[in-house]
């Protein structure tokens, strides 16, 4: 049972536009959300985080929107840079009951920013 | 410092050995964890520490035993594992798990890239 889906696989961009990356997630317990972006052979880097008290998060170049009814969120990027190109997951964790967070990853959505 | 480092970077073992993964951070981090990740799949978490207690073990089979010596140290000992075992082992560590407190990220070391023979 896959609680948190990426239904793209990979998605193509050019240099200077705008990437959209997107995440369905099925658990309405979850309450926290995070984007990490994975180098073959490097672990994943965490790029930006959203709570569900909010619909917007922006650090730079990089947009977190949160669709609690929908249950969705995405990712922006812009402008999208060859440096951009990897995977991303987004991941998700639920209320914190006095544990350390739990994530949960999607798929993955392999992103290329071309020239 | 700001990394979590893990040794090996890569490992090859067979069924009958015993071998052990190393974790280490020093950003003052008391969660750590433990995650495995096939090719093509997302990362799998398999161990939680909170505070050096063992606080989730996802059903993971007994031939992965971890370890928390310390506060900055994390270790998992590995004994009689399968080729279906291979796969990308990752620690995470994130800064406080305590209840109530806003959700911290996780930071992730490089891998441990385990092949079982």
């Amino acid at each position: 049972d896959q609680q948190v889906k990426q239904n793209s696989p990979s998605l193509s961009v050019q240099e200077g536009r705008i990437s959209i990356l997107n995440c369905d997630y099925t658990n309405s317990m979850f309450d926290y959300f995070l984007w990490y972006k994975k180098y073959p052979a490097e672990g994943p880097t965490f790029l930006i985080s959203i709570s569900s008290i909010k619909d917007k998060n922006e650090d730079g170049r990089f947009t977190v929107f949160l669709n609690k009814s929908a249950k969705h969120l995405s990712l922006h990027i812009v402008p999208s840079q060859p440096g951009d190109s990897a995977v991303y997951f987004c991941a998700a964790s639920a209320i914190n009951t006095g544990t350390a967070s739990k994530l949960t990853f999607g798929t993955g959505t392999r992103l290329q920013v071309t020239l | 410092d700001t990394e979590v480092t893990q040794t090996p970077k890569h490992l090859v073992m067979g069924m009958t050995n015993k071998k052990s993964l190393k974790c280490e951070q020093h950003m003052g981090h008391r969660a750590m964890y433990w995650y495995k990740q096939k090719a093509k799949k997302p990362p799998e978490l398999m161990f939680v520490y909170s505070y050096e207690k063992l606080s989730i073990n996802e059903s993971v089979p007994s031939r992965f035993s971890p370890e928390c010596p310390n506060s900055s140290l994390l270790n998992l000992h590995l004994h009689a594992l399968q080729p279906e075992d291979s796969a990308l082992y990752l620690c995470a560590s994130s800064q406080d798990p305590s209840p109530g407190r806003a959700k911290d990220e996780q930071f992730f070391g490089p891998g441990t890239r385990l092949t079982v023979l």
